[in-house]
Protein backbone atom coordinates (compact mmCIF):
# COMPACT_ATOMS: atom_id res chain seq x y z
CA UNK A 1 0.00 0.00 0.00
CA UNK A 2 1.25 3.23 -0.79
CA UNK A 3 1.56 5.54 1.68
CA UNK A 4 1.43 8.83 0.26
CA UNK A 5 -0.32 8.46 -3.36
CA UNK A 6 -0.92 11.45 -6.16
CA UNK A 7 -2.59 11.11 -9.44
CA UNK A 8 -1.58 11.21 -12.05
CA UNK A 9 2.25 10.41 -12.96
CA UNK A 10 2.36 12.78 -15.65
CA UNK A 11 -0.01 15.54 -17.48
CA UNK A 12 0.86 17.20 -20.59
CA UNK A 13 -1.20 20.13 -21.26
CA UNK A 14 -1.83 23.16 -23.33
CA UNK A 15 -1.02 26.79 -22.11
CA UNK A 16 -4.50 28.48 -20.97
CA UNK A 17 -6.26 24.96 -19.52
CA UNK A 18 -7.50 24.22 -16.05
CA UNK A 19 -5.99 20.98 -14.08
CA UNK A 20 -6.34 19.12 -11.38
CA UNK A 21 -4.01 16.74 -9.27
CA UNK A 22 -5.01 14.55 -6.67
CA UNK A 23 -3.32 13.25 -3.39
CA UNK A 24 -4.28 10.90 -0.71
CA UNK A 25 -2.75 9.63 2.17
CA UNK A 26 -3.38 6.57 4.51
CA UNK A 27 -0.80 6.79 7.10
CA UNK A 28 -3.68 8.88 9.36
CA UNK A 29 -1.74 12.10 9.22
CA UNK A 30 -3.15 15.22 10.13
CA UNK A 31 -0.61 17.84 7.75
CA UNK A 32 -0.68 17.61 4.09
CA UNK A 33 1.64 19.80 1.65
CA UNK A 34 2.09 20.76 -1.71
CA UNK A 35 5.36 21.16 -3.10
CA UNK A 36 6.91 22.28 -6.65
CA UNK A 37 9.76 21.21 -7.83
CA UNK A 38 11.33 23.09 -10.77
CA UNK A 39 13.97 22.31 -13.62
CA UNK A 40 16.95 22.87 -11.38
CA UNK A 41 15.53 20.94 -8.39
CA UNK A 42 14.76 23.35 -5.62
CA UNK A 43 11.69 22.26 -4.06
CA UNK A 44 9.77 24.94 -2.44
CA UNK A 45 6.18 24.57 -0.38
CA UNK A 46 3.27 26.59 -1.47
CA UNK A 47 0.52 25.40 0.98
CA UNK A 48 -0.16 23.45 3.98
CA UNK A 49 -3.17 22.23 5.24
CA UNK A 50 -3.70 20.56 8.83
CA UNK A 51 -7.02 19.10 9.25
CA UNK A 52 -8.42 20.46 6.19
CA UNK A 53 -7.65 24.11 7.50
CA UNK A 54 -5.63 26.05 5.39
CA UNK A 55 -2.56 27.21 7.80
CA UNK A 56 0.32 28.13 5.00
CA UNK A 57 -0.36 29.60 2.06
CA UNK A 58 3.52 30.70 0.39
CA UNK A 59 2.23 33.49 -2.04
CA UNK A 60 1.35 31.23 -5.05
CA UNK A 61 -0.63 32.74 -7.50
CA UNK A 62 -4.18 32.18 -7.09
CA UNK A 63 -4.70 30.71 -10.18
CA UNK A 64 -3.67 27.70 -7.67
CA UNK A 65 -6.44 26.56 -5.45
CA UNK A 66 -5.76 23.65 -3.06
CA UNK A 67 -8.59 21.64 -1.63
CA UNK A 68 -8.53 19.49 1.20
CA UNK A 69 -12.27 17.62 1.65
CA UNK A 70 -11.19 15.72 4.10
CA UNK A 71 -8.01 15.07 6.26
CA UNK A 72 -7.01 11.95 4.02
CA UNK A 73 -7.13 13.82 0.66
CA UNK A 74 -5.54 17.72 -0.39
CA UNK A 75 -5.95 17.90 -4.20
CA UNK A 76 -4.46 20.95 -5.99
CA UNK A 77 -6.32 22.87 -8.56
CA UNK A 78 -4.64 24.70 -11.62
CA UNK A 79 -6.59 27.53 -13.62
CA UNK A 80 -5.19 29.11 -16.61
CA UNK A 81 -2.04 27.52 -16.90
CA UNK A 82 1.09 29.13 -17.81
CA UNK A 83 4.46 28.21 -19.81
CA UNK A 84 6.03 28.56 -16.01
CA UNK A 85 3.97 26.33 -13.88
CA UNK A 86 5.92 23.55 -15.69
CA UNK A 87 7.65 21.72 -12.94
CA UNK A 88 7.18 18.60 -10.89
CA UNK A 89 4.59 18.84 -7.78
CA UNK A 90 5.08 16.90 -5.21
CA UNK A 91 2.23 15.72 -2.38
CA UNK A 92 3.64 15.52 1.31
CA UNK A 93 1.75 14.73 4.27
CA UNK A 94 3.38 14.65 8.12
CA UNK A 95 1.97 13.76 11.53
CA UNK A 96 2.02 16.60 13.02
CA UNK A 97 2.17 20.61 12.24
CA UNK A 98 4.09 22.24 15.15
CA UNK A 99 7.45 23.50 15.39
CA UNK A 100 8.54 19.86 17.30
CA UNK A 101 9.93 19.09 13.74
CA UNK A 102 7.91 16.14 12.09
CA UNK A 103 9.36 13.79 9.22
CA UNK A 104 7.38 14.19 6.18
CA UNK A 105 6.22 11.46 3.61
CA UNK A 106 6.32 12.39 0.07
CA UNK A 107 4.17 11.07 -3.24
CA UNK A 108 6.41 10.46 -5.95
CA UNK A 109 4.83 13.18 -7.73
CA UNK A 110 3.71 14.62 -11.26
CA UNK A 111 5.43 16.00 -13.83
CA UNK A 112 3.30 18.87 -15.20
CA UNK A 113 4.32 19.82 -18.49
CA UNK A 114 2.41 23.19 -20.32
CA UNK A 115 2.85 23.37 -24.08
CA UNK B 1 15.69 35.94 3.41
CA UNK B 2 16.44 32.47 4.31
CA UNK B 3 19.32 30.85 2.41
CA UNK B 4 20.50 27.06 2.94
CA UNK B 5 23.05 26.11 0.29
CA UNK B 6 24.81 22.56 0.44
CA UNK B 7 28.43 22.85 -0.51
CA UNK B 8 28.78 20.91 -4.41
CA UNK B 9 25.89 19.99 -6.50
CA UNK B 10 27.52 16.93 -7.21
CA UNK B 11 30.28 14.55 -5.42
CA UNK B 12 31.82 11.78 -6.73
CA UNK B 13 33.40 9.39 -4.56
CA UNK B 14 34.98 5.96 -4.45
CA UNK B 15 33.11 2.60 -3.13
CA UNK B 16 33.73 2.34 0.54
CA UNK B 17 34.88 5.83 1.58
CA UNK B 18 32.80 8.23 3.57
CA UNK B 19 30.80 10.74 1.62
CA UNK B 20 30.45 14.15 3.30
CA UNK B 21 28.04 16.55 2.65
CA UNK B 22 27.80 20.22 3.92
CA UNK B 23 24.47 22.08 4.44
CA UNK B 24 24.85 25.66 5.31
CA UNK B 25 22.14 28.17 6.35
CA UNK B 26 21.56 32.28 7.30
CA UNK B 27 19.46 34.44 8.67
CA UNK B 28 17.88 31.90 11.02
CA UNK B 29 17.97 29.95 13.78
CA UNK B 30 16.14 26.88 13.21
CA UNK B 31 15.15 23.93 16.08
CA UNK B 32 15.83 21.15 13.40
CA UNK B 33 17.33 20.12 10.80
CA UNK B 34 16.32 17.24 8.49
CA UNK B 35 18.13 15.41 5.70
CA UNK B 36 16.41 13.75 2.77
CA UNK B 37 17.68 11.07 0.29
CA UNK B 38 15.73 11.83 -3.33
CA UNK B 39 16.33 9.13 -6.28
CA UNK B 40 15.02 9.97 -9.64
CA UNK B 41 11.61 10.26 -10.82
CA UNK B 42 10.56 9.25 -7.17
CA UNK B 43 9.69 11.87 -3.70
CA UNK B 44 12.10 12.74 -0.96
CA UNK B 45 12.38 10.09 1.52
CA UNK B 46 13.32 11.36 5.02
CA UNK B 47 16.63 10.16 6.60
CA UNK B 48 16.93 11.73 9.74
CA UNK B 49 16.55 14.73 11.78
CA UNK B 50 18.74 16.59 14.39
CA UNK B 51 17.64 19.28 17.15
CA UNK B 52 19.52 22.41 18.04
CA UNK B 53 20.09 20.93 21.06
CA UNK B 54 21.88 17.99 19.11
CA UNK B 55 25.04 17.98 18.12
CA UNK B 56 25.30 14.38 16.43
CA UNK B 57 23.21 11.88 15.27
CA UNK B 58 23.58 8.30 13.90
CA UNK B 59 21.71 5.89 12.31
CA UNK B 60 23.61 2.91 10.91
CA UNK B 61 26.01 4.28 8.17
CA UNK B 62 24.34 7.52 8.28
CA UNK B 63 25.58 10.11 10.49
CA UNK B 64 24.24 14.06 11.08
CA UNK B 65 26.07 17.21 12.97
CA UNK B 66 24.26 20.34 13.35
CA UNK B 67 26.38 23.11 14.22
CA UNK B 68 24.20 26.30 15.31
CA UNK B 69 27.04 28.22 15.81
CA UNK B 70 28.44 27.90 12.46
CA UNK B 71 25.22 27.50 10.64
CA UNK B 72 26.19 24.48 9.26
CA UNK B 73 25.37 20.76 9.04
CA UNK B 74 27.30 17.36 7.94
CA UNK B 75 26.02 14.70 6.48
CA UNK B 76 28.52 11.72 6.22
CA UNK B 77 27.70 8.17 5.05
CA UNK B 78 29.92 5.68 5.75
CA UNK B 79 31.62 2.60 4.02
CA UNK B 80 29.45 4.06 0.95
CA UNK B 81 27.95 1.69 -1.56
CA UNK B 82 27.03 2.46 -5.33
CA UNK B 83 23.37 1.93 -3.92
CA UNK B 84 23.71 5.06 -1.89
CA UNK B 85 24.23 7.20 -5.05
CA UNK B 86 20.89 9.71 -4.90
CA UNK B 87 20.56 13.12 -4.40
CA UNK B 88 20.74 14.25 -0.65
CA UNK B 89 19.06 17.32 1.00
CA UNK B 90 19.14 19.24 3.93
CA UNK B 91 15.50 21.01 5.05
CA UNK B 92 14.80 23.01 8.20
CA UNK B 93 12.03 24.52 9.34
CA UNK B 94 11.23 28.35 8.50
CA UNK B 95 9.44 28.26 11.90
CA UNK B 96 6.41 30.90 12.54
CA UNK B 97 4.81 28.31 14.73
CA UNK B 98 3.77 26.04 11.56
CA UNK B 99 5.94 23.92 10.16
CA UNK B 100 7.54 25.09 6.98
CA UNK B 101 9.48 23.12 5.77
CA UNK B 102 12.72 24.48 3.56
CA UNK B 103 14.53 22.42 1.33
CA UNK B 104 18.34 23.00 -0.16
CA UNK B 105 19.55 22.77 -3.74
CA UNK B 106 20.78 19.30 -3.13
CA UNK B 107 23.59 17.58 -3.57
CA UNK B 108 23.88 14.61 -6.07
CA UNK B 109 25.87 11.99 -4.99
CA UNK B 110 27.57 9.18 -6.84
CA UNK B 111 29.07 6.35 -5.41
CA UNK B 112 31.92 4.87 -8.16
CA UNK B 113 32.63 1.20 -7.87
Amino acid sequence: DTAVSQTPKYLVTQMGNDKSIKCEQNLGHDTMYWYKQDSKKFLKIMFSYNNKELIINETVPNRFSPKSPDKAHLNLHINSLELGDSAVYFCASSQGWGPQGEKLFFGSGTQLSVL
Amino acid sequence: SQKIEQNSEALNIQEGKTATLTCNYTNYSPAYLQWYRQDPGRGPVFLLLIRENEKEKRKERLKVTFDTTLKQSLFHITASQPADSATYLCALDMGGGYQKVTFGTGTKLQVIP
